[in-house]
C-alpha cells in the first residue's frame, strides 16, 4: 500500500519565519508534487520534482522552493512566510507513465499552515 | 492548456438518491481524465479515471463516469448515495504528450448527503 506522509498535520508560524514542510513516500516514485489547497480555487501545483535535484516550476512558485536530495522525500521551503501563503498543503506522488499512459497521484494528508 | 469546470460548488442530495456531479474541460490535445475524493481531514484518493477505450468508467464505492468527447464532459455518477459518500471531489485533467505530469484540477464540489 502506497504511504504518502508530511510531516506535520497542523503548523503555526509568524510572519518572515523560513518554513520547511517535509514530505516521504515510501513506493520509489520518481514523481513528486507539491499544491496547495484554498477554497474555491481547487488545487494549484506548485512545484514538481520529476527525478532527484530535479525540480520544475509549477502555477504560483513565487514564494516558495524547494529540496529534492533523495528519491524519497521532497520538501518545500517558505523562504520568508506570509500571511497570504496560510493554506492547505498537499504533498503527492506518481511513477513515471507507462505504455498504457498514465499513474495516479497519491496523496499524503496535508499540512494546514498558518501564518500570523 | 488545459482547464477543468466544476459548476457546481456544492450538491446537496437525500440518502440513497442519485447523484450526477458535472466536470467540463478545455483542451487542445487529447486528454486523460481522473475524478478524486478527499474525506474530512483527509488528502485526496482516486475515485477513477479515464486513459482510454470504453467511455464508461467505474470506480471505487459504486461511481461511474462518462467520458463524452463531443461534450467536453467527464460527469461522474452513483445510482443510490449513502451518508458516507459526504466528501469533497475533484475532476481532473491531464493533457497528452505534455512535458510532465501536470494535473490541472478544478475546483472542487461538495457532496452533501443529509438522512
Amino acid at each position: 500500500d502506497v504511504k504518502v506522509t508530511q510531516s506535520s498535520r497542523y503548523l503555526v508560524k509568524r510572519t518572515g519565519e523560513k518554513v520547511f514542510l517535509e514530505c516521504v513516500q515510501d513506493m520509489d516514485h520518481e514523481n513528486m508534487f507539491w499544491y496547495r489547497q484554498d477554497p474555491g480555487l481547487g488545487l494549484r501545483l506548485i512545484y514538481f520534482s520529476y527525478d532527484v535535484k530535479m525540480k520544475e516550476k509549477g502555477d504560483i512558485p513565487e514564494g516558495y522552493s524547494v529540496s529534492r536530495e533523495k528519491k524519497e522525500r521532497f520538501s518545500l521551503i517558505l523562504e520568508s512566510a506570509s500571511t497570504n501563503q496560510t493554506s492547505m498543503y498537499l504533498c503527492a506522488s506518481s511513477l513515471e507513465p507507462g505504455t498504457r499512459g498514465p499513474y495516479e497521484q497519491y496523496f499524503g494528508p496535508g499540512t494546514r499552515l498558518t501564518v500570523t | 492548456a488545459q482547464s477543468v469546470t466544476q459548476l457546481d460548488s456544492q450538491v446537496p442530495v437525500f440518502e440513497e438518491a442519485p447523484v450526477e456531479l458535472r466536470c467540463n474541460y478545455s483542451s487542445s490535445v487529447s486528454v486523460y481524465l481522473f475524478w478524486y475524493v478527499q474525506y474530512p481531514n483527509q488528502g485526496l484518493q482516486l475515485l477513477l479515471k479515464y486513459l482510454s477505450g470504453s467511455t464508461l468508467v467505474k470506480g471505487i464505492n459504486g461511481f461511474e463516469a462518462e467520458f463524452n468527447k463531443s461534450q467536453t464532459s467527464f460527469h461522474l455518477r452513483k445510482p443510490s448515495v449513502h451518508i458516507s459518500d459526504t466528501a469533497e471531489y475533484f475532476c481532473a485533467v491531464l493533457g497528452m504528450n505534455t512535458g510532465f505530469q501536470k494535473l490541472v484540477f478544478g475546483t472542487g464540489t461538495r457532496l452533501l448527503v443529509s438522512p
